[in-house]
């Protein structure tokens, strides 16, 4: 099994930039989330979803868009990347409870 | 918002020694979750606790419950090397079962 799958693992964006982070899981769970982790502040809910076509905002959402089509995909899009979006992004999901999560490897953003 | 006060913040000892790390919730506690993440990778899950009072052990680890208190413990005993990481508690946010709250983490070293 694949588990959580993140991509990419890196990337450098300049200011003003937009792009999509790819979350895809292969255990048919209902409930994804996206995280930020910083220095300092733990992490933080952006997005979530409960099911295919159902997105909600978490504690950071501003700057950032979800969808979910499908069960398997739930992408994070920066729209107009700004330095202060610097951080690991982790992708997760969960088959029963929200807090049993599976979480991807991560994508570490830079933004200059 | 639900807030997760992890103590300590970091935490160094010798291989063999027992620690413990504390979890204290600002609001009522509906399960607490406890993750371990190592370095640049995602969280794992560990233990999940939903009643007051329960108690989990998984190998040298074991984390309790106490509701009244709005505090959860963990344990390890016997520490190795391969205990070393972030140690996260987490809890489902009052009035969402969607949202899950992150500690800002304790981070273990275990010297040989």
């Amino acid at each position: 099994n694949a588990g959580v799958t993140q991509t990419p693992k890196f990337q450098v964006l300049k200011t003003g930039q937009s792009m999509t982070l790819q979350c895809a899981q292969d255990m048919n769970h209902e409930y994804m989330s996206w995280y930020r982790q910083d220095p300092g502040m733990g992490l933080r809910l952006i997005h979530y979803s409960v099911g295919a076509g159902i997105t909600d905002q978490g504690e950071v959402p501003n700057g950032y868009n979800v969808s979910r089509s499908t069960t398997e995909d739930f992408p994070l899009r920066l729209l107009s990347a700004a330095p202060s979006q610097t951080s690991v992004y982790f992708c997760a999901s969960s088959y029963d409870r929200v807090g049993k999560l599976f979480f991807g490897s991560g994508t570490q953003l830079s933004v200059l | 918002s639900q807030e997760l006060e992890q103590s300590p913040q970091s935490l160094i000892v010798q291989e063999g020694k027992n620690l413990t790390i504390n979890c204290t919730s600002s609001k009522t506690l509906y399960g607490l979750y406890w993750y371990k993440q190592k370095y640049g990778e995602g969280l794992i899950f560990l233990m999940m606790l939903q009643k007051g009072g329960e108690e989990k052990s998984h190998e040298k680890i074991t984390a309790k419950l106490d509701e009244k208190k709005q505090q959860s413990s963990l344990h390890i005993t016997a520490s190795q090397p391969s205990h070393a990481g972030i140690y996260l508690c987490g809890a489902v946010s009052g009035g969402s079962n969607y949202k899950l709250t992150f500690g800002k983490g304790t981070l273990l070293t275990v010297n040989p």
